[in-house]
């Protein structure tokens, strides 16, 4: 069974540029988080999204955005980069309708630097 | 709102010593809890979790923690470590339904020492 992917796994952009990452679950698997972890500040939680909807959302600026599809792939998008969101970001997906008990499982993360 | 504390940011132990990590939790309803463990360059590993029953559970290459419910805590252990073992430990809470938010402690890296 196929576990998460993330792509890409590495990026470097300039600040104020825009960027997406994509996000494929578990086969099967409804939910999506995403994190943003960085040093500082440890794992954040950014989204979370449950048959295309979002279902939470973290404390990040409106410059974060995500959306997931019929699939259940997500995207995830930072407008106007800044240096402070250099981070590893990554995404979790978890069998929903299984309760909060369920684990989540999560990719290896897309490695973000903004230069 | 929920929170976790890990208070030992790192913690060097020797080769086939026992070492516990320590983490607390604060939350005014019923949550769920779990450990993940990080090596370098990859995602979270799901170590064990506790969601009821048992107040200690085992998981994966030879790590146990206990629940404590009075003191709000829930300890990882593990009675022997290898070098394998360094990486760095994350503490998580997530409410019992209507979400599958994790809320991540701040990490302990755990270096083993040979």
């Amino acid at each position: 069974k196929a576990g998460v992917t993330q792509t890409p796994r590495y990026l470097i952009k300039t600040r104020g540029q825009q960027v997406t990452l994509s996000c494929s679950p578990i086969s099967g698997h409804r939910s999506v988080s995403w994190y943003q972890q960085t040093p500082g500040q440890g794992l954040q939680f950014l989204f979370e999204y449950f048959s295309e909807t979002q279902r939470n959302k973290g404390n990040f600026p409106g410059r974060f955005s995500g959306r997931q599809f019929s699939n259940s792939r997500s995207e995830m998008n930072v407008s106007t980069l800044e240096l402070g969101d250099s981070a590893l970001y990554l995404c979790a997906s978890s069998l929903a309708g299984t309760g909060g008990g369920t684990e989540a499982f999560f990719g290896q993360g897309t490695r973000l630097t903004v230069v | 709102a929920q929170s976790v504390t890990q208070l030992d940011s790192q913690v060097p132990v020797f080769e086939e010593a026992p070492v516990e990590l320590r983490c607390n939790y604060s939350s005014s309803v019923s949550v769920y809890l779990f450990w993940y463990v990080q090596y370098p360059n990859q995602g979270l590993q799901l170590l064990l979790k506790y969601l009821s029953g048992s107040t200690l559970v085992k998981g994966i290459n030879g790590f146990e923690a206990e629940f404590n419910k009075s003191q709000t805590s829930f300890h990882l252990r593990k009675p022997s470590v290898h070098i394998s073992d360094t990486a760095e430990y994350f503490c998580a809470v997530r409410l019992t339904s209507g979400t599958y938010k994790y809320i991540f402690g701040t990490g302990t890296r755990l270096k083993v020492l040979a």
